[in-house]
């Protein structure tokens, strides 16, 4: 059971350039997230997902677009990278552990981004 | 809007107890979750409270009170390898609403 997965590890983008940060679980969990985390921000909402074909915008959205055309993956696209994304970014799935929903979250092991 | 707080850094002594507190200013409050991160990984869960009191698992505990907006993490026997980051994290409503995370307690142990 490999949970949650995203790819790539680590990635050097220069200004400008666009990519996308791929995250796919295999536990059929409806809800996904993505966080970013920088030295003393604690994780922030980037957007989030609560079933194939919705997504809605977190804390922190601006210049980041995702899709969820599957319960699977739940991909974030930069659109032209700026040195202010320069972060660690996680993706996260939930499910209900107390007989509840969404009580659990499990990250991925991040992407740590670089935009010179 | 939420907003969590919760100490930036924290010291304590391999085999002593530690506390971590967690006080948090929502619209609404739909439980309280705890996670731990150690550097270089990816934020793991450790304990969820939606009713007021004490849930204990192993080594951890976290304590919640719903009326003073407030909770905290509890370390016992303290190890050198419980130096980490913890976070605590809520939700305002159940469903499917974002979990939102204070800015983390950077916890030393040393011997």
């Amino acid at each position: 059971n490999a949970g949650v997965t995203q790819t790539p590890k680590f990635q050097v983008l220069k200004t400008g350039q666009s990519m996308t940060l791929q995250c796919a679980q295999d536990m059929n969990h409806e809800y996904m997230s993505w966080y970013r985390q920088d030295p003393g921000m604690g994780l922030r909402l980037i957007h989030y997902s609560v079933g194939a074909g919705i997504t809605d915008q977190g804390e922190v959205p601006n210049g980041y677009n995702v899709s969820r055309s599957t319960t699977e993956d739940f991909p974030l696209r930069l659109l032209s990278a700026a040195p202010s994304q320069t972060s660690v970014y996680f993706c996260a799935s939930s499910y209900g552990r107390y007989g509840d929903d969404y009580t659990e979250a499990f990250f991925g092991q991040g992407t740590r981004l670089t935009v010179v | 809007g939420q907003s969590l707080e919760q100490p930036s850094e924290v010291t304590a002594v391999e085999g002593a107890i530690v506390q971590i507190n967690c006080t948090y200013q929502t619209s609404g409050f739909y439980g309280l979750s705890w996670y731990q991160q150690h550097d270089g990984g990816a934020p793991t869960f450790l304990s969820y409270n939606a009713l007021d009191g004490l849930e204990e698992t192993g080594r951890f505990s976290s304590f919640l009170s719903r009326s003073d907006s407030y909770g905290y993490l509890l370390l016992q026997e303290l190890q050198m390898k419980d130096s980490a980051s913890y976070f605590c994290a809520v939700r305002d409503r159940k469903g499917n609403t974002p979990l939102v995370f204070g800015k983390g307690t950077r916890l030393s142990v040393i011997a």
